[in-house]
């Protein structure tokens, strides 16, 4: 079975642009996260999903950070425009199960670099 | 605000050791409790977890203790081996939302 599947796995881009990062879920899974790890922060939550619907956005941290899901398999994260710290690994993780207790199955990450 | 706290940030272990990784937490509200392995490059991969009406669970090399009263848990890994080299993060849950701890990051030298 296919796991999560990220994309671009590196993405090197210049201060202003926008960049958009893809994640396809397991099948069959409901719920959708979005995570930033970071040296200084490590992993932190932007947002969750649970059946398409975003539950809990409060870890995005401004407004140049939108999340999407335009069906029950994909996800996009657009940062527009991008700042140097930004620069992090963006993990897309699905879950079965909505509100109940379970494994997060990550994807291999998205490695973001904002010159 | 800070809901998981982990320690320690790195630590290294002869191969053959006891690794042992601990983690506090604040909201009584969590029901779920994980520990998550990653190796460079990748993603986090559960190792295993841990609900709080149990005080110990255990998966081969592999222990997490729960004190519920103390809002602590830990992670054993008996007989650590270089594979193990990695970080490892404990987790808490609350409504199917995960907060990760800070990660450890664990060497075992041969």
């Amino acid at each position: 079975d296919a796991g999560v599947i990220q994309s671009p796995r590196h993405e090197v881009t210049e201060m202003g642009q926008e960049v958009t990062l893809r994640c396809k879920l397991i099948s069959g899974h409901n719920s959708l996260f979005w995570y930033r790890q970071t040296m200084m922060r490590g992993l932190e939550l932007l947002i969750y999903f649970n059946n398409n619907v975003p539950i809990d956005d409060s870890g995005m941290p401004e407004d140049r950070f939108s999340a999407k899901m335009p069906n029950a398999s994909f996800s996009t994260l657009k940062i527009q425009p991008s700042e140097p710290r930004d620069s992090a690994v963006y993990f897309c993780a699905s879950k079965k199960g909505g509100g109940i207790p379970g494994e997060l199955f990550f994807g291999e990450g998205s490695r973001l670099t904002v010159l | 605000q800070q809901q998981v706290k982990q320690s320690p940030q790195s630590l290294i272990v002869q191969k053959g050791g006891i690794s042992i990784i601990n983690c506090a937490y604040e909201n009584t509200a969590f029901d779920y409790f994980p520990w998550y392995q990653q190796f460079p490059g990748k993603g986090p991969a559960l190792l295993i977890a841990i609900r709080p009406d149990v005080s110990e669970k255990k998966e081969g090399r592999f222990t997490i203790s729960f004190n519920k009263s103390a809002k602590q848990f830990s992670l054993h890994i008996m007989d650590s081996q270089p594979g193990d080299s990695a970080t490892y993060f404990c987790a808490a849950s609350v409504a199917g939302k995960s907060t990760f701890g800070d990660g450890t990051t664990l060497t075992v030298k041969p």
